[in-house]
């Protein structure tokens, strides 16, 4: 059976900080790697990641993808109090877009 | 270009009758997946469907869940005699032909089983 493991399950930092969230899987005929922020709705969309090594970058968020270790982090750079979300995490299995997710990181920025 | 819309936004229930839930996909895309989140836990993968076909089911209760996709209108989850176990909010997710995996999520559906 799919797996993907998160960690911290949560996490409080000062605005300022940087994080660095976790994600271990292990996932079947994998093919990539998705991370996504929810707040109190629909999660949406940040990364996916299908190379190890090459690391995305969003403003000041940035992922990076460990292939041979089956891992990837979520940093978040000077974060402010619009990051506090859940983040999750999810692998795809190849031939459909079924995916699997992590129970999430509960982020929460103190002003 | 709207997005995944899901209604109703929420949804109370007497332990026995049925919900309904809906979801129109976004414009384009012919790929409906639904998941299920409990308080405080992550999304679990109930059904993926395209138009008029179930894809995988797996993750669908054996009885008093089902799933449909019609060719024409929402899809729609239905769940039979509810129990209070079955109180969650359900998502729903659509994606393109072409999509490499990302998944454009509607804000849910919350469901209140009193």
């Amino acid at each position: 059976e799919d797996k993907v493991v998160q960690s911290p399950l949560s996490l409080v930092v000062h605005e300022g900080d940087t994080v660095t969230l976790n994600c271990s899987y292990e996932v079947t005929n994998f093919r990539s790697l998705l991370w996504y922020k929810q707040e109190k709705k629909a999660p949406t969309f940040l990364f996916m990641l299908t190379s190890s090594g090459i690391e995305k970058k969003s403003g000041r968020l940035s992922s990076i993808l460990d292939k041979k270790e089956l891992f990837s982090i979520l940093n978040i750079t000077a974060t402010q109090t619009g990051d506090s979300a859940v983040y999750l995490c999810a692998g795809p299995n190849f031939g459909n877009e079924k995916l699997t997710f992590g129970t999430g990181t509960r982020l929460t920025i103190i002003p | 270009n709207a997005g995944v819309m899901q209604n109703p936004r929420h949804l109370v229930r007497r332990r026995g009758q049925e919900a309904r839930l809906r979801c129109s996909p976004m414009k384009g895309h012919s790929h409906v997946y639904w998941y299920r989140q409990l308080p405080e836990e992550g999304l679990k993968f109930m059904v993926y469907l395209q138009k008029e076909n179930i894809i995988d089911e797996s993750g669908m209760p054996k009885e008093r869940f089902s799933a449909e996709f019609p060719k024409e209108g929402p899809s729609i989850l239905r769940i039979q005699q509810v129990v209070r176990g079955d109180s969650a909010a359900y998502f729903c997710a659509s994606s393109s032909d072409r999509a490499g995996g990302e998944l454009f999520f509607g804000e849910g559906s919350r469901l209140t089983v009193l």
